[in-house]
């Protein structure tokens, strides 16, 4: 079956360690997004890539970094310079950017 | 730029009630406009979407939304509410011109028996 995966689906860290969030998709999508989620704030966008090797910051970059080597593979690391990192974060991927998203089914990252 | 406005971050109905959701939008050239599904701890799953043609737009499980241009809106509807409906919808926007979606900042609905 086609589509996204995320892992792990829960994530725990302590404060001060980077960590990496994977994604990867098989449905050959040519972008990928990464997004935070938070109560009352709705989906903001960190990271997306339209191609591999090339990504460009989203609305709240500051303290996570990505890469994208492969077109079915796009991890996020948080680092420990994101000062409030304990979110549901959620993965999508689509063709175009003006098709609908296809999204994995998220990662809860809490650090301690 | 685009943006998108929900508004009501919370919306209770009865069970057979019907369900509105309202969604605004900015954009300066015509938009493409989604619908977004979210239950407890997973991602999203697409209900229904608009890009060209017709302005009512049907989705999965009887949701339904209008494209009205000269109110700038794309409300969410279903006759009647069923309890699996529960759960965070999300409005969207994007245009030909931009690389990435919008999202509203989410609609929780409670269905109450």
């Amino acid at each position: 079956d086609g589509g996204i995966t995320q892992s792990p689906k829960y994530l725990f860290r302590k404060e001060g360690q980077n960590v990496t969030l994977s994604c990867e998709q098989n449905l050959n999508h040519d972008a990928m997004y990464w997004y935070r989620q938070d109560p009352g704030q709705g989906l903001r966008l960190i990271y997306y890539s339209q191609i591999v090797n090339d990504f460009q910051k989203g609305d709240i970059a500051e303290g996570y970094s990505v890469s994208r080597e492969k077109k079915e593979s796009f991890p996020l690391t948080v680092t420990s310079a994101q000062k409030n990192p304990t979110a549901f974060y959620l993965c999508a991927s689509n063709t175009h950017q003006n098709t609908e998203a296809f999204f994995g089914q998220g990662t809860r990252l809490t650090v301690v | 730029a685009q943006s998108v406005t929900q508004l009501g971050s919370h919306v209770s109905v009865s069970e057979g009630a019907l369900v509105l959701l309202r969604c605004n939008y900015s954009s300066s050239v015509p938009p493409y406009l989604f619908w977004y599904v979210q239950y407890p701890n997973q991602g999203l799953q697409l209900l229904l979407k608009y890009t060209t043609g017709a302005t009512l737009v049907k989705g999965i499980n009887g949701f339904e939304a209008e494209f009205k241009k000269s109110e700038t809106s794309f409300h969410l509807t279903k006759p009647s509410a069923h309890m699996s409906d529960a759960a965070e919808y999300f409005c969207a926007v994007s245009t030909p011109n931009t690389d990435k979606l919008i999202f509203g900042t989410g609609t929780r609905l409670q269905v109450f028996p």
